[in-house]
């Protein structure tokens, strides 16, 4: 089994609002990460946590939060955005980090309006 | 930092046809990836190719990792419509310490019925 699940599917904010990305893998995957993609572009590296800590901030705005409560679960806490924000945001997760294959998860589209 | 060059840009073709792609770096990589995204989807690992030379296949799908280990190519044979997508190459370069996964800038397949 190679899945990785993310919720919601689609979510909608606006600039004022607080939510929530969630992604969860049961594949004993050390490795986890947040990517940020426009459209007709490749995905762009936000995040990497290994071992549940944070080893990559690809200097992200602070308006979002990542955090890992445990080995199978990250989230991505998100505030006061902008409409620039709007994208499909990845989560991915692989046996270690940086050496081994990444698996995607559905994706979170988001908009902000 | 390391780039990807994705080659070509987009496809059209007709159904039944055979389809190729490549990705070419000036640098070396150890890991070479594909994958396919569908609209409003994640990727999809389609091949992992680990070796200098590898050849692998998936069903109508073949990769190989170059010999210079700097370049991978994906044939797909006698397409179908539902290879209609976006196909992602990505590499974990070679080098010391931990190595972020680099995408190249994807190549979208239209198939005409």
């Amino acid at each position: 089994d190679t899945e990785v699940t993310q919720t919601p599917k689609h979510l909608v904010m606006g600039m004022t609002n607080k939510k929530s990305l969630k992604c969860e893998q049961h594949m004993g995957h050390r490795a986890m990460y947040w990517y940020k993609q426009k459209a007709k572009k490749p995905p762009e590296l936000m995040f990497v946590y290994s071992y549940e800590k944070l080893s990559i901030n690809e200097s992200v705005p602070s308006r979002f939060s990542p955090e890992c409560p445990n080995s199978s679960l990250l989230n991505l806490h998100l505030h006061a955005l902008q409409p620039e924000d709007s994208a499909l945001y990845l989560c991915a997760s692989s046996q270690e980090y940086s050496t081994d294959t990444q698996y995607f998860g559905p994706g979170t589209r988001l908009t902000v309006l | 930092g390391q780039q990807l060059n994705q080659s070509p840009q987009s496809m059209f073709i007709q159904e039944g046809e055979d389809v190729s792609m490549n990705c070419t770096s000036s640098s070396i990589f150890n890991t070479w990836l594909w994958y396919k995204q569908e609209p409003g989807e994640g990727p999809v690992l389609l091949i992992a190719l680990y070796k200098a030379g590898e050849l692998t296949s998936n069903g109508r799908l073949t990769a190989q990792f170059g010999i210079t280990r700097k370049d991978s190519f994906l044939n797909i044979s006698a397409s179908i419509p539902s290879d209609v997508g976006i196909y992602f190459c990505a590499g974990l370069p070679a080098g010391k310490g931990a190595q972020k996964l680099v995408f190249g800038q994807g190549t979208r397949l239209t198939i005409n019925p």
